[in-house]
């Protein structure tokens, strides 16, 4: 099956500042990669995800990358604001391949926005 | 539009009690999965059903059974809790299992402690 590795555990930055959180995969056969945010007592929430066939994908001020080569893929905030704060995961599918609910998780960025 | 609603959002229970989680989604979603959620690890697949009538095993399955009652909704039993099992459940759904575009929604979870 995949493993997802993500780095940092936790990320502080000032208001303004850009952050960047980091994940490798295992599996070359899979190909969509999602980031989800997660608040406080709430389910996580897809904000951004690419696929395999591009190496970047931007909304607004946030941006994924993906090196398949290395098998590791960032998500990029840039202009962060104190609601950025929250808990992001990366994942990749279970199995490799297209099951994309059927997900591997990385372990979870704790971000912090200081006002 | 509730999404995909979970009950209980709180339990407690005693080691080899048993209980049913109950998840319903809205949103006409084909396929429906369980996550659990443990500190320092991220989300694992439970389970999950693809589409109505058909359920299949995810990563960590021991301990857990699944009911896809109707399309509408997906049920996760304990039968006999263990203290391993503490963690926050997720429910989520996705209009099918393999389309691309088709965003993972995820309920607000059930916070479940084994005494």
């Amino acid at each position: 099956g995949e493993n997802v590795e993500q780095h940092p555990s936790t990320l502080s930055v000032q208001e303004g500042d850009s952050a960047v959180i980091k994940c490798t995969y295992s599996d070359s056969a899979s190909n969509y990669f999602p980031w989800y945010k997660q608040e406080l007592g709430k389910g996580p929430q897809l904000i951004i995800d690419i696929r395999s066939n591009v190496g970047e994908k931007k909304d607004q001020r946030i941006a994924v990358t993906l090196n398949k080569t290395a098998k590791h893929f960032s998500l990029h905030i840039t202009e962060t604001q104190p609601e950025d704060s929250a808990v992001y995961f990366c994942a990749a599918p279970y199995a490799g391949g297209t099951s994309y609910g059927k997900l591997t998780f990385g372990q979870g960025t704790i971000l912090t926005v200081h006002p | 539009n509730a999404g995909v609603t979970q009950t209980p959002k709180f339990q407690v229970l005693k080691t080899g009690q048993s209980m049913t989680l109950q998840c319903a989604q809205d949103m006409n979603h084909n396929s429906m999965y369980w996550y659990r959620q443990d500190p320092g690890m991220g989300l694992r697949l439970i389970y999950y059903s693809a589409s109505e009538g058909t359920t299949d095993k995810g990563e960590v399955p021991n301990g857990y059974n699944v009911s896809r009652l109707n399309k509408r909704e997906f049920s996760l039993r304990l039968e006999s809790a263990a203290p391993s099992q503490t963690s926050v459940y997720f429910c989520a759904s996705r209009l099918t299992a393999s389309s691309y575009n088709s965003p993972l929604h995820f309920g607000n979870g059930t916070r479940l402690t084994v005494t």
